[in-house]
């Protein structure tokens, strides 16, 4: 049974860089993707990027120029940076495991991250 | 990415059936056969339950169907019970290998 297990800081101020890493427990990286999704506080889910095992990256647009994801498959780890954060970076960050089509079909426990100066 | 449009709310009774939809354009839910569902419990991490379009997981119960006509999808749920009380996303694959939510439906059982 695949599990996903993830950190990292959860109060930041603004203008500081998001970081976060996610484990994966019980499977390869190859044949997944292995995306981050956030959702802030009583809204909607937000796909932000993800990542394959030879490290090809696809991003959410609107966050490309912070971002920043990479696989570290030696400790079956993938992380997340997300630079110059706002307030509006505020939500839960999920990890997820993508099967072809990007259906997310495990998911981390969420890290909640809150911007406040 | 404008998210896709799905309904704010639904409501039904214990044993009925509702459908919630999933309004894109051709550029996503009509384009591609890649839209997915998702049951987020308040507080729990959203778990998938239809994929490309019409496919449950293992595990999923066949109370769960998933249809798409033109640029909507649309998710069913029959036999409605109390613990189908949650969220409800859709998402769609987009071009360039990206990926849009909807905003989401909240169903409530009455």
């Amino acid at each position: 049974q695949v599990q996903l297990q993830q950190w990292g800081a959860g109060l930041l101020k603004p203008s500081e860089t998001l970081s976060l890493t996610c484990a994966m427990f019980a499977e390869s990286f190859s044949g997944y993707y292995w995306s981050w999704i956030r959702q802030p506080p009583g809204k909607g889910l937000e796909w932000i990027g993800e990542i394959n095992h030879s490290g090809t990256t696809n991003s959410n647009s609107s966050l490309k120029s912070r971002l920043t994801i990479s696989l570290d498959t030696s400790n079956t780890q993938f992380s997340l940076k997300l630079s110059s954060v706002t307030a509006a970076d505020t939500a839960i960050y999920y990890c997820a495991r993508g099967r072809g089509g990007f259906a997310f079909d495990v998911w981390g426990q969420g890290t909640t991250v809150r911007v406040s100066s | 990415q404008s998210a896709l449009t799905q309904p704010a709310s639904v409501s039904g009774s214990p044993g009925q059936s509702i459908t919630i939809s999933c309004t894109g354009t051709s550029s996503d839910v009509g384009g591609y056969n890649y839209v997915s569902w998702y049951q987020q419990h308040p507080g729990k991490a959203p778990k998938l339950i239809i994929y490309e379009v019409t496919n449950r997981p293992s595990g999923v119960s066949n109370r769960f169907s998933g249809s798409k006509s033109g640029n909507t999808a649309s998710l069913t749920i029959s036999g409605l019970q109390a613990e189908d009380e949650a969220d409800y996303y859709c998402s769609s694959y987009i071009s360039s290998s990206t990926l849009v939510f909807g905003g989401g439906t909240k169903l409530t059982v009455l």
